[in-house]
């Protein structure tokens, strides 16, 4: 299946500390995106990184891809309580998008 | 900022009637995109619709469900005879170029089937 797995299922940390979460699929995809859900809400687009690519920043967001291991990782850096939410990930080939099950990460204050 | 917008927040219908889910993407985006997330569990892809018509469509997407972009700014999900798992958050989203970039998601609906 092309979609993508998150790991772990569920993170606690403390705020200012680095959050790292992991996705991993199992077909070739175009690009890989993150998406933020807030409970109950819609979802937020984070960030796309295309297969070409290795790594993209933007704020205190740093995403990586490696398609020989097919996985990503999205890591947060100095983190914030408003950082509370599911993060998913997103592949997309020729045909559609599809989404992991999500990590939940809960920052405490 | 320009955002997705859809109408009911909440519905709740009764098993076996229809339903219409109505969605206003942004007005220069020319895909849209239906989604579903039952309670608890991951977003799932529904449909895809471009240039007037399905682009994809999920194995979730079966007969009972249709899409429609009745005018300029509107696009809609109709479920015919609705089923108790039917019940679950429906997102409708929409991109600028194609369905490989960044789309942007509405608040969704949540459906109730009883």
């Amino acid at each position: 299946s092309q979609q993508g797995e998150e790991d772990p299922q569920a993170l606690s940390i403390q705020e200012g500390e680095n959050a790292t979460m992991n996705c991993s699929y199992k077909t070739s995809i175009n690009n890989l995106q993150w998406y933020r859900q807030n409970s109950g809400r819609g979802l937020v687009h984070l960030i796309l990184i295309r297969s070409n690519e290795r790594e993209k920043h933007s704020g205190r967001l740093r995403v990586t891809l490696d398609t020989s291991k097919k996985s990503s990782s999205l890591l947060i850096t100095a983190s914030r309580a408003a950082d509370t939410a599911s993060y998913f990930c997103a592949t997309s080939n020729n045909n559609d998008m599809r989404f992991g099950a999500g990590t939940r990460l809960t920052v405490k204050p | 900022e320009p955002e997705v917008t859809q109408t009911p927040s909440h519905q709740v219908t009764q098993m076996g009637q229809e339903v219409i889910l109505r969605c206003v993407p942004i007005s220069n985006h020319l895909y849209f995109y239906w989604y579903r997330q039952i309670l608890g569990q991951k977003v799932e892809f529904l449909v895809s619709f471009y240039n007037n018509e399905i682009s994809e469509k999920s194995e979730i997407f079966d007969d009972q469900f249709s899409v429609e972009r009745p005018d300029g700014s509107n696009f809609t999900l109709k479920i015919r005879s609705t089923k108790l798992e039917d019940s679950a958050m429906y997102f409708c989203a929409s991109s600028e170029w194609d369905r490989e970039g960044e789309q942007y998601f509405g608040p969704g609906t949540r459906l109730t089937v009883t």
